[in-house]
């Protein structure tokens, strides 16, 4: 069955470098997604991505955040100058038409730690 | 802002026990409610959607009822297993959103023991 992946699955980092965390969506889906679970808290929506635009943002996404899709299969997530508050898991999810109307697909997920 | 809150946020059960977790949402105005399993150290994997316009979804030992108008959804689950064991999160998409952003629930953290 297609799944969603991403790369690293770990990463630890200091504060004020640059991260970029990878994801390959199902191949035949349109629609893609980051969201973020601090440890203990809830998951969160970071952003929407379709026809190589971002749809929907929230209020965590500022100008640090940032994403790409360089090519036909990878979308990343880039975080210009990591903050400790930026420690959390990061969910990439994809969906072949709108999350509105279809479940979202999750990928395994990225752990960063920001030292 | 829509608010979404599960309870209890953590439940231990003998195996075959028909368990109902719960959760409710503050704005009634849905595209759809979706219940998830998150296995530690995992990602998410999506068990039920129910659409605004449908009462309930059911999926093997597993049935999800949604009350849009009083802001509520239940997770039935029959015949309780230990592989039931995981974290179930609640999630809503609003009217607000365009292209689905999901509203998370804390979860509820359910051990199932032998």
């Amino acid at each position: 069955e297609p799944e969603v992946t991403q790369t690293p699955s770990h990463q630890v980092t200091q504060m004020g470098q640059e991260v970029i965390l990878r994801c390959v969506p199902i191949s035949n889906h349109l629609y893609f997604y980051w969201y973020r679970q601090i440890l203990g808290q809830k998951v969160e929506f970071l952003v929407s991505f379709y026809n190589n635009e971002i749809s929907e943002k929230s209020e965590i996404f500022d100008d640090q955040f940032s994403v790409e899709r360089p090519d036909g299969s990878n979308f990343t997530l880039k975080i210009r100058s990591t903050k400790l508050e930026d420690s959390a898991m990061y969910f990439c999810a994809s969906s072949e038409s709108s999350g509105v109307y279809e479940t979202q697909y999750f990928g395994p997920g990225t752990r960063l730690l920001v030292l | 802002k829509q608010e979404v809150t599960q309870i209890p946020a953590a439940l231990s059960v003998p195996e075959g026990e028909n368990l109902v977790l719960n959760c409710s949402f503050t704005d009634s105005a849905i595209y759809n409610l979706q219940w998830f399993r998150q296995d530690p150290g995992k990602g998410l994997t999506s068990l039920l959607l129910i659409q605004s316009s449908q009462r309930e979804q059911t999926s093997g030992r597993l049935n999800a009822s949604l009350d849009k108008s009083s802001g509520r959804s239940t997770l039935y689950i029959a015949a309780s297993q230990p592989g039931d064991s995981a974290t179930y999160l609640c999630a809503v998409i609003d009217r607000g959103s365009t292209l689905g952003r999901l509203y998370f629930g804390r979860g509820t953290q359910l051990t199932v023991w032998p």
